[in-house]
């Protein structure tokens, strides 16, 4: 079983949709990241969070430890944001573990 | 700063090749790590670095052999290269950040051995 899961795989919306990708894991975590890495393949780092919610433009990220899982939305969605989304959560060594992204695809 | 870079972007290796995956970073972080990233698998941790002189494995270390003599490199060693390393591998350096450790990768290096 994988310690980290998101769900859609993929994921095909309209221009000005709002999309939710989900991630859930199964291990203890200090924080959680969303990544964002684009057709050319770069991996940037969107949020860092450990509770409650990040907001940064149309991007918005929460996360329940409780429940162990985190979600990461955009509001009016746009081409430009097509790209995979991975999830990664900091295990009790610091390292980082990833789920297997989830691939969006924006449609004008 | 440059943040974290690879060479080289590109390579194709033959079975039984020998290669170093180079990695640099100019922001002094301590913390650096090496990841394989292979078709309908996240990213796996092959090893990684706490600080100068100091290694250690991670996830998928076999074929794998690492260094740090310097904080700002971080080379990766391919001994006897096989198919099976056929990946996209980032390097990637981390440092302590409004409360979180916020991580920096590295543009990646496409591997194809035949």
């Amino acid at each position: 079983k994988n310690e980290v899961e998101q769900s859609p795989q993929n994921l095909t919306a309209q221009e000005g949709e709002f999309i939710t990708i989900n991630c859930s894991y199964s291990v203890g975590i200090s924080a959680l990241h969303w990544l964002q890495q684009h057709p050319g393949g770069g991996i940037v780092s969107l949020f860092m969070l450990s509770s409650g919610k990040k907001k940064h433009g149309r991007l918005i990220a929460t996360i329940n430890i409780q429940e162990k899982h985190s979600s990461l939305h955009i509001t009016a969605s746009h081409p430009r944001d097509s790209a995979v989304y991975i999830c990664a959560v900091v295990e009790s060594q610091g390292n980082l573990i990833f789920g297997k992204g989830t691939k969006l695809s924006v449609k004008p | 700063n440059a943040g974290v870079t690879q060479t080289p972007k590109f390579q194709v290796l033959k079975t039984g090749q020998s290669m170093t995956l180079q990695c640099a970073q100019d922001m002094n972080h301590e913390y650096m790590s090496w990841y394989r990233q292979d078709p309908g698998m996240g990213l796996r941790l092959i090893h990684y670095s706490v600080g100068a002189g100091i290694t250690d494995q991670g996830e998928v270390p076999n074929g794998y052999n690492v260094s740090r003599s310097t904080t700002e490199d971080f080379p990766l060693r391919l001994l006897s290269a096989a198919p099976s390393q056929t990946s996209v591998y980032f390097c990637a350096s981390r440092a302590w950040e409004g409360g979180f450790y916020e991580q920096y990768f590295g543009p990646g290096t496409r591997l194809t051995v035949t």
